[in-house]
């Protein structure tokens, strides 16, 4: 079955960086598209970035473009978000979350998540 | 880029129907598949509904979805409603490269 663990969550100060990583295991990494998706407390779910199978699309929601990256290694089943310039509206739990296919847009399978807290 | 449009909250009585909607702002609801999300207290989303109506493994056939072109919407329906299902619902959409939720639905079974 589908498992999608998250890690690298924590408090961090405003205007520091953060690497979340997130291993998958019981798919083919390789063929499917991975997202993050964000929910600051007590909010709904806000989408972040996704990552086409081979790595060639990458696309980010306005909120964090120029901040986020997302990035994938797939010899290692592994997908990643480094987080620059970090602002107390990034607090949030932080999902990975496996695509329907290699780039269909469609979150199909969710990891539980991870918390990063942006304070002073 | 367009917005996706649900009711904050519905209630409804176990083993009734409820139906949540999801109203598109701009753009077709027919030119992009619709999802819906179920997030209960404390836990991580899961998938109820994929492109448009069809289930995971695993949901039962309570959990229904459709489109209506005409009001530019999608609908989850839950039938025989059981207080389990008690929960936030999303929906999501998207366009070329961009991933869009609704704000959520609180369902409340009592």
């Amino acid at each position: 079955q589908v498992q999608l663990v998250e890690s690298g969550g924590g408090v961090v100060q405003p205007g520091r960086s953060l690497r979340l990583s997130c291993a998958a295991s019981g798919f083919t990494f390789s063929s499917y598209g991975m997202h993050w998706v964000r929910q600051a407390p007590g909010k709904g779910l806000e989408w972040v970035a996704v990552i086409w199978y081979d790595g060639s699309n990458k696309y980010y929601a306005d909120s964090v473009k120029g901040r986020f990256t997302i990035s994938r290694d797939n010899s290692k089943n592994t997908l990643y978000l480094q987080m620059n310039s970090l602002r107390a509206e990034d607090t949030a739990v932080y999902y990975c979350a496996r695509d329907l296919g290699m780039g269909t847009m469609i979150v199909l399978h969710w990891g539980q998540g991870t918390l990063v807290t942006v304070s002073s | 880029n367009f917005m996706l449009t649900q009711p904050h909250s519905v209630s409804e009585s176990p083993g009734k129907t409820v139906t949540i909607s999801c109203t598109r702002s701009s753009g077709s609801i027919a030119s992009n598949y619709v999802q819906w999300y179920q997030q209960r207290p404390g836990s991580a989303p899961t998938t109820v509904i994929y492109e448009d109506n069809q289930r995971p493994s695993g949901v039962p056939d309570r959990f229904s979805g459709s489109i209506d072109s005409s009001s530019n919407s999608a609908s989850l329906t839950i039938s025989g409603l059981k207080t389990e299902d008690e929960a936030d619902y999303y929906c999501q959409s998207y366009d070329s490269s961009n991933v869009v939720f609704g704000g959520g639905t609180k369902l409340t079974v009592l």
